[in-house]
């Protein structure tokens, strides 16, 4: 069935380090795939999304790039900070009648100085 | 503020009651998603309403858990005879018009605990 694996966490950096978050996805047809970001004490809000095969979507220094070849959309950033201490959350919008957003488990960052 | 929002932000309920929670979608968007978010489960989708059209229930994991949107607007996410596995926070989101390529905006969640 359709699903998204994301990387087990905790990740731990320090600042200034390079980040990657492996994220695959399994389903039909062209979803839309998204990176949604939950920071301490807050709700759940979107980082970066890209639409169809090839797009790069970017946000605040973080970057994923959707490859359907591989049915991936990792998300990377050049250099982390403290701020960036979050969880992170891959998903996909399927087409059809139901947009519904199916997640990966998400990634607990961790930033230290 | 513009953004979605829930009530109550946090409830305790006694295992075998009922249970309403409460979405106020963005204004405007007519696509509005329930979501629960529990240890061990991750983010699981629940209901779908989009405008006037029958809603997605495929998500909802028992018959105790039921869903209305009046006038296309306020949703109550009810879950009756309440269990110790329904304990979960439970995420309402919205969009403008719910297609697969646009951003779904969360609100803050209730936080459900039953005992």
């Amino acid at each position: 069935g359709d699903s998204v694996t994301q990387m087990e966490g905790p990740v731990t950096l320090s600042e200034e380090a390079f980040l990657t978050i492996n994220c695959t996805y399994t389903a039909t047809g062209y979803p839309s795939l998204f990176w949604y970001v939950q920071y301490p004490g807050e709700g759940l809000q979107l980082l970066l999304k890209a639409t169809k095969a090839d797009d790069k979507g970017s946000n605040k220094g973080f970057e994923a790039t959707y490859r359907k070849e591989t049915t991936s959309f990792h998300l990377e950033k050049g250099s982390v900070q403290v701020s960036d201490s979050a969880v992170y959350f891959c998903a996909f919008g399927q087409g059809g009648t139901a947009s519904k957003l199916t997640f990966g488990t998400g990634t607990r960052l961790q930033v230290t100085l | 503020g513009a953004g979605v929002s829930q009530s109550p932000s946090n409830k305790v309920t006694e295992k075998g009651k009922d249970v309403e929670l409460r979405c106020d979608p963005i204004s405007g968007h007519t696509a509005l998603y329930w979501y629960r978010q529990s240890l061990g489960q991750g983010l699981e989708f629940l209901i779908y309403f989009q405008g006037n059209s029958a809603p997605d229930k495929s998500g909802l994991p028992s018959d105790r858990f039921s869903a209305e949107r009046t006038g296309g607007s306020v949703s109550t996410l009810t879950i009756q005879r309440t269990q110790q596995e329904d304990s979960a926070v439970y995420l309402c989101a919205s969009s403008a018009a719910g297609t697969h390529q646009e951003t779904q905006y969360f609100g803050p969640g209730t936080r459900l605990l039953v005992l």
